[in-house]
């Protein structure tokens, strides 16, 4: 495997459902991002790690819950979802935590709350 | 507030050229990068701008104004693959990068 990968790829759950979003980069960076991308909005960060630990949580409501382990993995944990946080959920790794490097993408989560 | 305007949707002919265009109101100015993202999939890396001027590669060119505020990707030759949405994101004072909405570009045969 190489590049960013994510998993599931689509996710369909109830409100009162719990899930979790993998993502894992095969890159050797050191920084991973969790974004929100709704139609035709700007992309929305949501929570950065930089060297496993978490430099920024943009006020995301606690039903989602981020986890890194070490460099390589990042979680997303989701429970008691709303309606409106139906989105893709894209994953991105960079060499460093600064904003002038390049960030790479996974493919993302496509996640419909019922 | 910080804002990134570029136009929602764009159509041109295949064989064509077209001219995306990114204004910007930032506090402050560390870059600007185009990223092209197919339906369904990663957006992917096109083009980092940080000093004035026109960065070639391939078919893709990339414009920057500092003193406008002004970008613009252009593509040339186009090919029906390149239907997709180029998005445009501002690094600032504060090297968060500041992203716009896409743009996402039809073309047709």
């Amino acid at each position: 495997e190489t590049g960013v990968t994510q998993t599931p790829r689509h996710l369909v759950m109830g409100m009162t459902n719990k899930k979790s979003l993998k993502c894992e980069q095969h890159l050797g960076h050191n920084a991973m991002y969790w974004y929100k991308q709704s139609a035709k909005k700007p992309l929305e960060l949501m929570f950065v790690y930089n060297f496993k630990e978490q430099t920024e949580n943009n006020s995301v409501p606690s039903r989602f819950s981020p986890e890194c382990p070490n460099s390589s993995h990042l979680f997303l944990h989701l429970h008691t979802l709303q309606p409106e946080d139906s989105a893709l959920y894209l994953c991105a790794s960079s060499q460093e935590r600064e904003g002038q490097e390049t960030q790479y993408f996974g493919p993302g989560t496509r996640l419909l709350v019922l | 507030g910080q804002n990134i305007d570029q136009p929602t949707e764009m159509t041109a002919t295949e064989g064509a050229i077209v001219q995306i265009n990114c204004t910007y109101q930032t506090s402050g100015f560390n870059g600007l990068f185009w990223y092209q993202q197919h339906a369904g999939e990663a957006p992917t890396f096109l083009s980092y701008n940080v000093l004035d001027g026109l960065e070639e590669k391939g078919r893709f060119s990339s414009f920057l104004s500092r003193s406008k505020g002004y970008s613009y990707l252009l593509l040339k030759e186009l090919q029906m693959k390149d239907s997709a949405s180029y998005l445009c994101a501002v690094v600032d004072s504060n090297y968060q990068l500041i992203w716009g909405a896409g743009t996402k570009l039809i073309i047709k045969p």
